[in-house]
């Protein structure tokens, strides 16, 4: 199985700061037929499902504010909320989809506000 | 618009059985392929398990394979997920969830989940 694994666990951030949530995989995500990384971000809100925020490592979906984005290749990835917003406050995880017979998320980071 | 509603938890003991449900709507049913994700209380996600659009292939996770069995009935939009041999470590919410492009594994749609507690 491929381990992803988030970091930090937690962070406090100062409304209007920027966040960055760090997210490494045990194995390249990076499928070098199509050169694209199998890499998704989601966040969750208490008491509310995954919500879909970036695919592709760093295409955002379609009606997510542009202050999220993602980034990194390969091994290393990033998601960054440019300015926090209250209602930016959420676990993020990452998810990898490269190996198609066992997907796996990461453990999770918890995002407050300062 | 899209909507996954899924039925069926509830407090079950354990080496009981259950069987989950997941009611699509909104978008042509058929054409996509459907999973199921679990989330122990206060943990993060576990993929489960995954069907194609056409139910041709299933697979699953190491740690329900030979127990849990996904299915799904097209003429009904509904997906299921057949859950045998229960134990403590199965106790999650258990959302369905709707892989944005077939073939690609990562979710654009997901329900609320239904909690299964296994005491």
């Amino acid at each position: 199985d491929i381990v992803m694994t988030q970091s930090p666990d937690s962070l406090a951030v100062s409304l209007g700061e920027r966040a960055t949530i760090n997210c490494k995989s045990s194995q390249s995500v990076l499928y070098s037929s199509n050169n694209k990384n199998y890499l998704a971000w989601y966040q969750q809100k208490p008491g509310q499902p995954p919500k879909l925020l970036i695919y592709w490592a760093s295409t955002r979906e379609s009606g997510v504010p542009d202050r999220f984005s993602g980034s990194g290749s390969g091994t290393d990835f990033t998601l960054t909320i440019s300015s926090l917003q209250a209602e930016d406050v959420a676990v993020y995880y990452c998810q990898q989809y490269y190996n198609t017979l066992s997907l796996t998320f990461g453990g999770g980071t918890k995002v407050e506000i300062k | 618009q899209v909507q996954l509603v899924e039925s069926g938890g509830g407090v079950v003991q354990p080496g009981r059985s259950l069987r989950l449900s997941c009611a699509a709507s909104g978008f042509t049913f058929s054409n996509y392929g459907m999973h199921w994700v679990r989330q122990a209380p206060g943990k993060g996600l576990e993929w489960v398990s995954l069907i194609r659009y056409d139910g041709s292939n299933k697979y699953y996770a190491d740690s329900v394979k030979g127990r849990f069995t996904i299915s799904r009935d097209n003429s009904k939009n509904t997906l299921y997920l057949q859950m045998n041999s229960l134990s403590a470590e199965d106790t999650a919410v258990y959302h369905c969830a709707r892989e944005a492009v077939a073939g690609i594994y990562y979710f654009d749609y997901w329900g609320q989940g239904t909690l299964v507690t296994v005491s």
